[in-house]
Protein backbone atom coordinates (compact mmCIF):
# COMPACT_ATOMS: atom_id res chain seq x y z
CA UNK A 1 0.00 0.00 0.00
CA UNK A 2 1.30 3.34 -0.83
CA UNK A 3 -0.61 5.48 1.15
CA UNK A 4 -2.19 7.27 -2.19
CA UNK A 5 -6.30 6.66 -2.31
CA UNK A 6 -8.66 7.50 -4.90
CA UNK A 7 -12.51 7.32 -5.20
CA UNK A 8 -14.20 6.28 -6.57
CA UNK A 9 -12.97 2.78 -7.56
CA UNK A 10 -15.23 2.89 -10.43
CA UNK A 11 -17.97 4.47 -11.97
CA UNK A 12 -20.16 4.52 -15.05
CA UNK A 13 -21.17 7.97 -17.20
CA UNK A 14 -23.25 8.46 -20.29
CA UNK A 15 -21.41 10.51 -23.25
CA UNK A 16 -21.81 14.73 -22.23
CA UNK A 17 -21.80 14.28 -18.48
CA UNK A 18 -19.66 15.59 -15.90
CA UNK A 19 -17.27 13.53 -13.80
CA UNK A 20 -15.40 14.51 -10.71
CA UNK A 21 -11.93 11.93 -9.27
CA UNK A 22 -10.19 12.50 -6.04
CA UNK A 23 -6.64 11.94 -5.16
CA UNK A 24 -5.72 11.85 -1.40
CA UNK A 25 -1.79 12.28 -1.75
CA UNK A 26 0.76 10.28 0.62
CA UNK A 27 1.31 12.41 3.59
CA UNK A 28 4.22 15.03 3.33
CA UNK A 29 3.70 15.14 -0.24
CA UNK A 30 2.86 18.18 -1.63
CA UNK A 31 3.15 17.16 -5.20
CA UNK A 32 0.10 15.08 -7.34
CA UNK A 33 0.65 13.85 -10.94
CA UNK A 34 -2.77 12.75 -13.11
CA UNK A 35 -2.45 10.24 -15.56
CA UNK A 36 -4.97 8.30 -17.88
CA UNK A 37 -4.49 4.69 -18.71
CA UNK A 38 -6.15 3.39 -21.73
CA UNK A 39 -6.74 -0.44 -22.26
CA UNK A 40 -3.34 -1.92 -23.29
CA UNK A 41 -1.50 1.56 -23.27
CA UNK A 42 0.80 2.99 -21.11
CA UNK A 43 -0.29 6.00 -18.57
CA UNK A 44 -0.24 9.29 -20.37
CA UNK A 45 0.22 12.33 -18.39
CA UNK A 46 -2.83 14.56 -18.16
CA UNK A 47 -0.92 17.73 -15.63
CA UNK A 48 0.09 18.23 -12.35
CA UNK A 49 -0.12 20.30 -9.36
CA UNK A 50 2.07 21.28 -7.12
CA UNK A 51 1.04 23.37 -4.24
CA UNK A 52 -2.09 24.59 -5.46
CA UNK A 53 -1.17 25.61 -8.44
CA UNK A 54 -0.99 24.08 -12.05
CA UNK A 55 3.02 22.99 -12.84
CA UNK A 56 2.55 21.19 -15.56
CA UNK A 57 -0.09 19.53 -18.59
CA UNK A 58 -0.51 16.83 -21.15
CA UNK A 59 -2.02 16.87 -24.20
CA UNK A 60 -5.18 16.96 -23.13
CA UNK A 61 -8.10 19.38 -24.16
CA UNK A 62 -9.38 22.35 -21.86
CA UNK A 63 -12.36 20.06 -20.70
CA UNK A 64 -9.94 17.71 -18.42
CA UNK A 65 -9.19 20.37 -15.26
CA UNK A 66 -7.78 19.76 -11.95
CA UNK A 67 -7.26 21.78 -8.64
CA UNK A 68 -5.16 21.06 -6.01
CA UNK A 69 -6.50 21.52 -2.17
CA UNK A 70 -4.54 23.03 1.01
CA UNK A 71 -4.24 19.46 2.38
CA UNK A 72 -2.92 18.55 -0.81
CA UNK A 73 -5.05 16.47 -1.87
CA UNK A 74 -6.42 16.96 -5.57
CA UNK A 75 -9.38 16.73 -7.69
CA UNK A 76 -9.83 15.75 -12.07
CA UNK A 77 -12.68 17.00 -13.25
CA UNK A 78 -14.08 16.15 -16.68
CA UNK A 79 -16.40 17.96 -18.87
CA UNK A 80 -18.72 17.16 -21.81
CA UNK A 81 -17.91 13.38 -21.39
CA UNK A 82 -16.74 11.06 -24.54
CA UNK A 83 -16.72 7.57 -25.24
CA UNK A 84 -12.71 7.98 -25.12
CA UNK A 85 -12.62 9.18 -21.89
CA UNK A 86 -13.21 5.89 -21.04
CA UNK A 87 -9.99 4.63 -18.88
CA UNK A 88 -8.16 3.57 -15.86
CA UNK A 89 -7.75 7.56 -13.78
CA UNK A 90 -4.30 7.28 -11.91
CA UNK A 91 -3.00 9.78 -9.76
CA UNK A 92 0.08 9.78 -8.14
CA UNK A 93 1.74 11.90 -5.24
CA UNK A 94 5.52 12.57 -4.70
CA UNK A 95 7.53 14.63 -2.52
CA UNK A 96 8.48 17.71 -4.83
CA UNK A 97 7.98 17.90 -8.54
CA UNK A 98 10.95 16.49 -9.92
CA UNK A 99 11.09 13.54 -6.99
CA UNK A 100 10.07 10.56 -9.61
CA UNK A 101 11.81 8.01 -7.37
CA UNK A 102 9.75 9.28 -4.64
CA UNK A 103 6.43 9.02 -6.89
CA UNK A 104 3.85 6.54 -5.65
CA UNK A 105 0.52 5.72 -7.79
CA UNK A 106 -2.80 5.30 -6.20
CA UNK A 107 -5.03 2.62 -7.03
CA UNK A 108 -6.80 4.03 -9.97
CA UNK A 109 -10.45 4.96 -10.81
CA UNK A 110 -12.12 3.10 -13.53
CA UNK A 111 -14.03 5.23 -15.56
CA UNK A 112 -16.45 3.86 -18.35
CA UNK A 113 -18.30 5.81 -20.57
CA UNK A 114 -21.33 4.63 -22.50
CA UNK B 1 6.08 14.05 -30.62
CA UNK B 2 8.15 12.17 -27.76
CA UNK B 3 7.82 8.68 -27.73
CA UNK B 4 8.87 5.40 -26.03
CA UNK B 5 8.73 2.26 -27.93
CA UNK B 6 8.44 -1.49 -26.21
CA UNK B 7 7.14 -4.49 -27.70
CA UNK B 8 3.84 -5.70 -25.78
CA UNK B 9 4.80 -9.22 -26.33
CA UNK B 10 3.69 -11.56 -24.32
CA UNK B 11 7.38 -12.48 -23.41
CA UNK B 12 7.45 -16.30 -22.08
CA UNK B 13 9.79 -17.50 -20.31
CA UNK B 14 10.14 -20.27 -17.97
CA UNK B 15 10.73 -20.17 -14.17
CA UNK B 16 14.25 -19.73 -13.47
CA UNK B 17 15.73 -18.16 -16.85
CA UNK B 18 16.28 -14.30 -17.20
CA UNK B 19 13.65 -12.22 -18.77
CA UNK B 20 15.07 -9.43 -20.82
CA UNK B 21 12.83 -6.30 -21.20
CA UNK B 22 13.78 -3.81 -24.07
CA UNK B 23 12.73 -0.16 -24.41
CA UNK B 24 13.83 2.97 -27.09
CA UNK B 25 13.01 6.52 -26.58
CA UNK B 26 13.13 9.21 -29.19
CA UNK B 27 14.27 12.28 -26.73
CA UNK B 28 18.21 12.41 -27.59
CA UNK B 29 18.04 15.22 -24.61
CA UNK B 30 16.51 13.02 -21.30
CA UNK B 31 18.09 11.89 -18.51
CA UNK B 32 16.01 10.11 -15.79
CA UNK B 33 14.85 6.16 -17.25
CA UNK B 34 12.27 4.27 -15.05
CA UNK B 35 11.05 1.19 -15.04
CA UNK B 36 7.38 0.16 -13.53
CA UNK B 37 6.18 -3.34 -12.59
CA UNK B 38 2.24 -3.29 -13.52
CA UNK B 39 0.05 -6.29 -12.17
CA UNK B 40 -3.59 -6.72 -13.98
CA UNK B 41 -6.31 -4.50 -12.49
CA UNK B 42 -4.07 -2.26 -10.28
CA UNK B 43 -1.44 0.32 -10.62
CA UNK B 44 1.83 0.87 -11.78
CA UNK B 45 4.94 0.41 -8.93
CA UNK B 46 8.24 1.59 -9.31
CA UNK B 47 11.26 -0.91 -9.74
CA UNK B 48 14.12 0.65 -10.53
CA UNK B 49 15.27 4.24 -12.05
CA UNK B 50 18.41 4.66 -14.05
CA UNK B 51 20.05 8.22 -14.79
CA UNK B 52 23.58 6.97 -15.91
CA UNK B 53 25.09 5.14 -19.19
CA UNK B 54 25.60 1.42 -18.00
CA UNK B 55 24.17 -1.05 -15.56
CA UNK B 56 22.37 -0.54 -12.12
CA UNK B 57 21.59 -3.84 -10.11
CA UNK B 58 18.98 -4.00 -7.33
CA UNK B 59 18.64 -7.57 -6.23
CA UNK B 60 17.29 -9.87 -9.24
CA UNK B 61 16.72 -6.63 -11.19
CA UNK B 62 19.28 -4.70 -13.36
CA UNK B 63 18.46 -1.84 -15.62
CA UNK B 64 20.90 -0.90 -18.32
CA UNK B 65 21.34 2.51 -20.26
CA UNK B 66 22.62 3.38 -23.70
CA UNK B 67 22.12 6.91 -24.33
CA UNK B 68 24.51 7.14 -27.20
CA UNK B 69 21.53 4.30 -28.45
CA UNK B 70 18.49 5.80 -27.19
CA UNK B 71 18.33 2.25 -25.72
CA UNK B 72 17.25 1.18 -21.81
CA UNK B 73 16.82 -2.40 -21.25
CA UNK B 74 15.54 -4.30 -17.88
CA UNK B 75 16.72 -7.68 -16.74
CA UNK B 76 15.22 -10.13 -14.41
CA UNK B 77 17.18 -12.97 -13.37
CA UNK B 78 15.91 -16.35 -11.89
CA UNK B 79 12.25 -15.11 -12.78
CA UNK B 80 9.43 -16.04 -10.80
CA UNK B 81 6.05 -16.62 -11.90
CA UNK B 82 4.96 -13.57 -9.45
CA UNK B 83 7.27 -11.75 -11.81
CA UNK B 84 4.27 -11.97 -14.78
CA UNK B 85 2.91 -8.45 -15.22
CA UNK B 86 3.24 -6.14 -17.70
CA UNK B 87 6.31 -4.05 -17.25
CA UNK B 88 6.49 -0.64 -18.20
CA UNK B 89 9.58 1.94 -19.54
CA UNK B 90 9.18 5.64 -18.57
CA UNK B 91 11.20 8.55 -19.49
CA UNK B 92 11.24 11.65 -17.86
CA UNK B 93 10.51 14.45 -20.13
CA UNK B 94 12.88 17.34 -20.50
CA UNK B 95 11.00 20.61 -20.64
CA UNK B 96 8.46 19.58 -18.55
CA UNK B 97 7.52 17.40 -15.08
CA UNK B 98 5.80 14.31 -16.68
CA UNK B 99 7.10 11.15 -17.59
CA UNK B 100 6.08 9.13 -20.48
CA UNK B 101 5.51 6.08 -20.54
CA UNK B 102 5.64 3.45 -22.78
CA UNK B 103 2.67 1.27 -23.89
CA UNK B 104 4.69 -1.88 -21.74
CA UNK B 105 5.71 -5.49 -22.61
CA UNK B 106 3.85 -8.16 -20.75
CA UNK B 107 5.83 -10.82 -19.63
CA UNK B 108 4.66 -14.21 -18.75
CA UNK B 109 6.69 -16.93 -16.36
CA UNK B 110 5.87 -20.21 -16.69
CA UNK B 111 6.30 -22.69 -13.88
Amino acid sequence: ETGVTQSPTHLIKTRGQQVTLRCSSQSGHNTVSWYQQALGQGPQFIFQYYREEENGRGNFPPRFSGLQFPNYSSELNVNALELDDSALYLCASSLNPDSYNEQFFGPGTRLTVL
Amino acid sequence: QKEVEQNSGPLSVPEGAIASLNCTYSDRGSQSFFWYRQYSGKSPELIMSIYSNGDKEDGRFTAQLNKASQYVSLLIRDSQPSDSATYLCAVRDTGRRALTFGSGTRLQVQP
